[in-house]
């Protein structure tokens, strides 16, 4: 199947600085991705659609301006948490569709840890 | 609006043993239904999908799942569980007509535990 891959796999910030988390399609294009928030122990929470080369879509309730996502190119979408708090401690996870597949498939990221000290 | 529902939250079953994890769906037309397996710590990792065809769908890892209209369910089912498939189970419904640009809905996760 296809790869989806997220860099980095944990990441510690300090509060009130921003961090980026990367996400790659390896072996197909991906002109949509997906950003999911989980809190431990939870489901997962659709946070954004990104689009390529257009704004992303928000999911009610959250912060555009603080989950800043970029989607500069057919196999790459950024989520920066800009100004992080403690309370944006999370497991981000990223997918992306695969149209090449019958029943175009998601495919998820390996999740990107995010603890803001 | 599409949502699915996962009845047990843990499940707990002996090496050896049949697994069944159930799942609910609610949806206005046909849907295309999902189970996804999440170890601890790491991402998620689709385990079979149903999209309309057959209603018995296989998946990895001896994994398979049916498709019951009549009923709206999409229970996983495994004949014999071994230790490797102890992790979080996610029922997923597509929101929409199953397009991949549709955003999945999740169900809130079963974690199965597997006694030796």
């Amino acid at each position: 199947g296809a790869v989806v891959s997220q860099h980095p796999s944990r990441v510690i910030c300090k509060s009130g600085t921003s961090v980026k988390i990367e996400c790659r399609s390896l072996d197909f294009q991906a002109t949509t991705m997906f950003w999911y928030r989980q809190f431990p122990k939870k489901s997962l929470m659709l946070m954004a659609t990104s689009n390529e080369g257009s704004k992303a879509t928000y999911e009610q309730g959250v912060e555009k301006d603080k989950f800043l996502i970029n989607h500069a190119s057919l196999t790459l979408s950024t989520l920066t948490v800009t100004s992080a708090h403690p309370e944006d401690s999370s497991f981000y996870i990223c997918s992306a569709p695969d149209f090449r597949e019958t029943g175009n498939t998601i495919y998820f990221g390996e999740g990107s840890w995010l603890t803001v000290v | 609006a599409q949502s699915v529902t996962q009845l047990d939250s843990h499940v707990s079953v002996s090496e050896g043993t049949p697994v069944l994890l159930r799942c609910n769906y609610s949806s206005s037309y046909s849907p295309s239904l999902f189970w996804y397996v999440q170890h601890p710590n790491k991402g998620l990792q689709l385990l079979l999908k149903y999209t309309s065809a057959a209603t018995l769908v296989k998946g990895i890892n001896g994994f398979e799942a049916e498709f019951k209209k009549s009923e709206t369910s999409f229970h996983l089912t495994k004949p014999s569980a071994h230790m490797s498939d102890a992790a979080e189970y996610f029922c997923v419904v597509s929101d929409g007509y199953g397009g991949a640009t549709n955003k999945l809905i999740f169900g809130t996760g079963t974690l199965l535990a597997v006694q030796p």
